[in-house]
């Protein structure tokens, strides 16, 4: 079965600037991730969907990211505008159910905010 | 914050068996430790996951002592593709119990 599909691989935008990241899951999987890894650190989890519906965004920074899974499938995650402390790789996870074991990630997005 | 503990870093050769530790003193009896692993520039990659039996697929074995309080993720024979920094995650069983990360064990198998 196809993996976890994210665009773009690369981004770089000066701060400021507003950026969108893309994420389709695995096809019938009802929970989406989105993950902020800051370089030389563990993966942290900004929001999760079940369907189309937020479970936890508590550590979504929602003065300048936001994020939305319409009709519960692709997702986009959204920042604008930008700084510097941004840039990361974003990833994306998909799973069976919210307490399904296994989480499906995609290759990330990287960002850097000049 | 992460409840696991694991060194930084580890060395293996090539076709030995890898023995990750971890450390979980904390850890309630509701809750599983869960191992990922993260090849450079890849997302993470589930491994394996228990409660308290030891458990076995075709990646890896993990040993989970009798008081829960450690555990060990052994891969039989490593290969120069196993390199990457390993997870030990603690997580509990509700709808919004996280995947927390730390920083991982870095692992580099030796040719």
């Amino acid at each position: 079965e196809a993996g976890v599909a994210q665009s773009p691989r690369y981004k770089i935008i000066e701060k400021r600037q507003s950026v969108a990241f893309w994420c389709n899951p695995i096809s019938g999987h009802a929970t989406l991730y989105w993950y902020q890894q800051i370089l030389g650190q563990g993966p942290k989890l900004l929001i999760q969907f079940q369907n189309n519906g937020v479970v936890d965004d508590s550590q979504l920074p929602k003065d300048r990211f936001s994020a939305e899974r319409l009709k519960g499938v692709d997702s986009t995650l959204k920042i604008q505008p930008a700084k510097l402390e941004d840039s990361a790789v974003y990833l994306c996870a998909s799973s069976k159910g919210q307490v399904t074991y296994e989480q499906y990630f995609g290759p990330g997005t990287r960002l850097t905010v000049t | 914050d992460a409840k696991t503990t694991q060194p930084p870093s580890m060395d293996c050769a090539e076709g030995r068996a890898a023995n990750l530790p971890c450390n979980h003193s904390t850890i309630s009896g509701n809750e599983y430790v869960y191992w990922y692993r993260q090849i450079h520039s890849q997302g993470p990659q589930y491994i394996i996951h228990g409660l308290k039996n030891n458990e076995t697929n075709e990646m890896a074995s993990l040993i989970i002592t009798e008081d829960r309080k450690s555990s060990t993720l052994i891969l039989p024979h490593a290969t120069l593709r196993d390199t990457a920094v390993y997870y030990c995650i603690v997580r509990g069983t509700g709808a919004t119990n996280k995947l927390i990360f730390g920083t991982g064990t870095l692992l580099a198998v030796q040719p």
